[in-house]
């Protein structure tokens, strides 16, 4: 059973606001990913991480950033929120460094709102 | 890079009825595959996945896929199809031991009663 949460489920806000956006798993994977998913569309991958202090950018430009201070903790931060950026945000984890097993488990999403 | 094609947008099947999904891949290797079901508002679910092997592999809720190496397919079978099989439905591309799987743009399944 796949352990990833993810927080708010729903939130609409208004332009201009900071928002960070919660993900975390309790299954001790190093790789840590956030995709972008517009309705109909395939999954963007905006953000991943190998494992603590470590970051880096998808195939899909995104203005939000990440963090990975905790191995169980990958946050994704917009600094000043703009209707472009409404869209579900979906969090997902996979195995360790060590295997080869990429296996993505996904938490239920963030659905974003800018008014 | 690998990437990933689900011609059909939307199913519409009935209850009971078989169903199959169509998923063709591009990657030089030999590819990890998979299914995933995603229902509304939630997040995705891993349906079976291929890496080596038997190349008919089942999965959860009586799916099976079967790898096609000569036709680069990875089609999504089940026999008789459920009402709360309704959902959309993801194949997905990846390489051993690396981040970059990509995904297809889904083909979304009503089943009428």
């Amino acid at each position: 059973e796949a352990d990833i949460y993810q927080t708010p489920r729903y939130l609409v806000i208004g332009t201009g606001k900071k928002i960070t956006l919660e993900c975390s798993q309790t299954m001790g994977h190093d790789k840590m990913y956030w995709y972008q998913q517009d309705p109909g569309m395939e999954l963007h991958l905006i953000h991943y991480s190998y494992g603590v202090n470590s970051t880096e950018k998808g195939d899909l430009s995104s203005e939000s950033t990440v963090s990975r201070i905790r191995t169980e903790h990958f946050p994704l931060t917009l600094e000043s929120a703009r209707p472009s950026h409404t869209s579900q945000y979906l969090c997902a984890s996979s195995g360790n460094l060590a295997g080869g097993d990429n296996e993505q488990f996904f938490g239920p999403g963030t659905r974003l709102t800018v008014l | 890079a690998q990437s990933v094609t689900q011609p059909d947008i939307h199913i519409t099947v009935s209850e009971g009825a078989s169903l199959e999904l169509r998923c063709n891949y591009s990657y030089g290797a030999t590819p990890y595959l998979f299914w995933y079901v995603q229902s509304p508002g939630q997040g995705l679910q891993l349906l079976l996945k291929y890496f080596s092997g038997d190349t008919l592999v089942q999965g959860i809720k009586g799916f099976e896929a079967e790898f096609k190496r000569s036709q680069s397919s990875f089609n999504l079978r089940k026999p008789s199809v459920h009402w709360s099989d309704a959902a959309e439905y993801f194949c997905a591309v990846g390489v051993y031991n690396n981040n970059d799987m990509r995904f297809g743009a889904g083909t979304r399944l009503t089943v009428k009663p």
